[in-house]
């Protein structure tokens, strides 16, 4: 069965640092979602990407984290510096995109601790 | 904005239903979705129902939509130990772009 697949699955940071998360979605899936899900709370998102494009980085604190897809497949998040406060499960999900097929398929998440 | 809320536990005894509880603000909502995740792991796509809907079920899981009170629900039949977990609610607008809003969560906790 397809997955997203997230690497690495657990990173440990000092803060200040510059730290990277990978993802790579089901094939032929052109939504592909970043969350962020703080230990207790439900998942928030930070990107939205349809194909190569963003579609929402409302929520992304751009002046730390960075999110690319450059060719509409995998993509990377990156928090540079890192903080305390950025300890969190980083969640990829990926979607077919189209009206008919919305459901959002989660990797198995990179927990990040900031020390 | 939109929002989604969900009560935060629920302990039911083995073999007994369980019935978690959502509601959501956005009337456009088009796609209301559950989620599982256990411990240390991503989510787990269960079920989901278009707002046109009012019951979708498949196996175990029952999903019921009150549109007009804007309520989710989810009822889990026979329930066991392996349904520990936390159910995430979550609802999308129509827009293939919309983004999908989570609620907080409710931690499912199975008695003996």
């Amino acid at each position: 069965e397809a997955e997203v697949a997230q690497s690495p699955r657990y990173k440990i940071t000092e803060k200040s640092q510059a730290v990277a998360f990978w993802c790579d979605p089901i094939s032929g899936h052109a939504t592909l979602y970043w969350y962020r899900q703080i230990l207790g709370q439900g998942p928030e998102l930070l990107v939205q990407f349809q194909d190569e494009s963003v579609v929402d980085d409302s929520q992304l604190p751009k002046d730390r984290f960075s999110a690319e897809r450059l060719k509409g497949v995998d993509s990377t998040l990156k928090i540079q510096p890192a903080e305390l406060g950025d300890s969190a499960m980083y969640l990829c999900a990926s979607s077919l995109g189209t009206l008919k097929n919305t459901e959002a398929f989660f990797g198995q998440g990179t927990r990040l601790t900031v020390v | 904005g939109e929002d989604v809320e969900q009560s935060l536990f629920l302990s039911v005894r083995e073999g007994d239903s369980s019935v978690i509880n959502c509601t959501y603000t956005d009337s456009s909502s088009t796609y209301l979705y559950w989620y599982k995740q256990e411990p240390g792991a991503g989510l787990q796509l269960l079920t989901y129902i278009f707002s046109n809907m009012d019951m979708k079920q498949d196996q175990r899981l029952t999903v019921l939509l009150n549109k007009k009170d804007k309520h989710l629900s989810l009822r889990i039949a026979d329930t066991q130990t392996g349904d520990s977990a936390i159910y995430f609610c979550a609802e999308k607008g129509y827009s293939s772009a919309s983004k999908i809003i989570f609620g907080s969560g409710t931690r499912l906790s199975i008695r003996p």
